[in-house]
């Protein structure tokens, strides 16, 4: 089975910290993607990568950058977390475009 | 860009029923597929359902099924005699083959009652 692990189950940030969201897939999968979750808004796409060290912005990437020198490894960073990160970041990963994404279990962050 | 609206917030069903969960979705691509996803309380993302854009029937998988109408751009989730179990946050999402996103609409929440 495939297996995408998210590196904190919980996260607990300062204002102002800059906050680093480690994904790793283990199937060899070219596209790998961050989503943050929000009640009443679904699953919103922050960035994708459809390979290594190639990126592309999804809808709210405003404050975040990410990082994919491996194929395996997909970095999130909020350079400076706000208050308004506060939220639920999923991690996914696929091997062509038309296929189902895996997902990780998420990290719950929270900026105070 | 490509949309996916639910409009259901929440939805319930009792127990040995069928529920329909609405989806739409918006994109000038002919070729995409649909898919759908359970989020129980656990947080984890089960992938339950695949259409895509030229299947001519319909996607089926056990009690799940996907009422797909192509010139509404509806694709609708059926989930057959509903149990305790299937309460839980229910996701429409489309990725369109000439692109490597994928998104997802607002979510359904299903609860079933006894």
């Amino acid at each position: 089975d495939v297996k995408v692990t998210q590196s904190s189950r919980y996260l607990v940030k300062r204002t102002g910290e800059k906050v680093f969201l480690e994904c790793v897939q283990d199937m060899d999968h070219e596209n790998m993607f961050w989503y943050r979750q929000d009640p009443g808004l679904g699953l919103r796409l922050i960035y994708f990568s459809y390979d290594v060290k190639m990126k592309e912005k999804g809808d709210i990437p405003e404050g975040y950058s990410v990082s994919r020198e491996k194929k395996e490894r997909f970095s999130l960073i909020l350079e400076s977390a706000s208050t308004n990160q506060t939220s639920m970041y999923l991690c996914a990963s696929s091997r062509r475009q038309t296929e189902k994404l895996f997902f990780g279990s998420g990290t719950q962050l929270s900026v105070l | 860009a490509q949309k996916i609206t639910q409009t259901q917030p929440g939805m319930f069903v009792q127990e040995k029923e069928a529920v329909t969960l609405d989806c739409t979705y918006d994109t000038s691509d002919q070729s995409y597929g649909l898919f759908w996803y359970k989020q129980p309380s656990s947080g984890e993302m089960i992938f339950l359902i695949y259409q895509g854009s030229y299947d001519e029937q319909n996607a089926t998988e056990g009690r799940y099924s996907l009422n797909f109408q192509k010139a509404r751009k509806s694709a609708n989730l059926v989930i057959s005699a509903s149990q305790l179990g299937d309460s839980a946050m229910y996701f429409c999402a489309m990725r369109e083959n000439n692109n490597n996103d994928m998104r997802f609409g607002a979510g359904t929440r299903l609860t079933v009652k006894p």
